[in-house]
């Protein structure tokens, strides 16, 4: 059974970068994928990126380009997601997701709340 | 990109009722790549169905999806009291993976 465990929440300026992590428990990150997505309060889902195993590549969502930047240590199997130059509308649960190729998310971490305010 | 609208935007509800989701796209959803998630107030989404219509391990069969093509529904046949979440549609198969706007099933 895979276990997503997401670091805690944050709270930021504006302007400045917060790095969210995602430790996998139940399986090593070299027999997984992981994505991110966004939600911001009261709000829908939004994908943000994540590891494109068809293409060997981490792929981001347009919005994110050039903002975001997703990595991982195989050593810890541990995710992060940076996300840069915060403005309030950054204000959101970020979660972190397993994904396979043609397959929806199917184990998701608790979430993580990063509050942009001045 | 696909893009996908859901109906209502809230469904009032007793117990014991019948709950009926629409989710419609844009385009064609090729291979019925379509799941539903399930989300309560501070959790994270639950995965219901994907394939349109297979239920994911662990869902109760109350809960059915179907449809093809651009038109899919969720149905609960009969709304248990922990059944009442906002429900999200999403395509998924090739990235990116996109998302319904949700449906809120309130208790009447």
């Amino acid at each position: 059974q895979v276990q997503l465990v997401q670091s805690g929440a944050e709270v930021k300026k504006p302007g400045a970068s917060v790095k969210v992590s995602c430790k996998v428990s139940g399986y090593t990150l070299t027999e997984l994928s992981m994505h991110w997505l966004r939600q911001a309060p009261g709000k829908g889902l939004e994908w943000m990126g994540g590891f494109d195993p068809e293409d060997g590549e981490t792929v981001y969502a347009q919005e994110f380009q050039g903002r975001v930047t997703m990595t991982e240590d195989t050593s810890t199997d541990t995710v992060y997601m940076e996300l840069s130059s915060l403005r309030s509308e950054d204000t959101a649960v970020f979660y972190c997701a397993t994904y396979r190729s043609w397959y929806p998310f199917d184990y998701w971490g608790q979430g993580t709340l990063v509050t942009v305010s001045s | 990109e696909i893009v996908l609208t859901q109906s209502p935007g809230t469904l009032s509800l007793s117990p014991g009722e019948r709950a009926t989701l629409s989710c419609r796209a844009s385009h064609s959803v090729s291979g019925s790549y379509l799941a539903w998630y399930q989300q309560k107030p501070g959790q994270a989404p639950r995965l219901l169905i994907y394939g349109a219509s297979s239920r994911a391990s662990g869902i109760p069969d109350r809960f059915s999806g179907s449809g093809s093509g651009t038109a899919f529904t969720l149905t609960i046949s009969r709304l248990e009291p922990e059944d009442f979440a906002v429900y999200y549609c999403q395509h998924y198969g090739r990235l990116p993976p996109t998302f319904g706007p949700g449906t809120q099933v309130d208790i009447k």
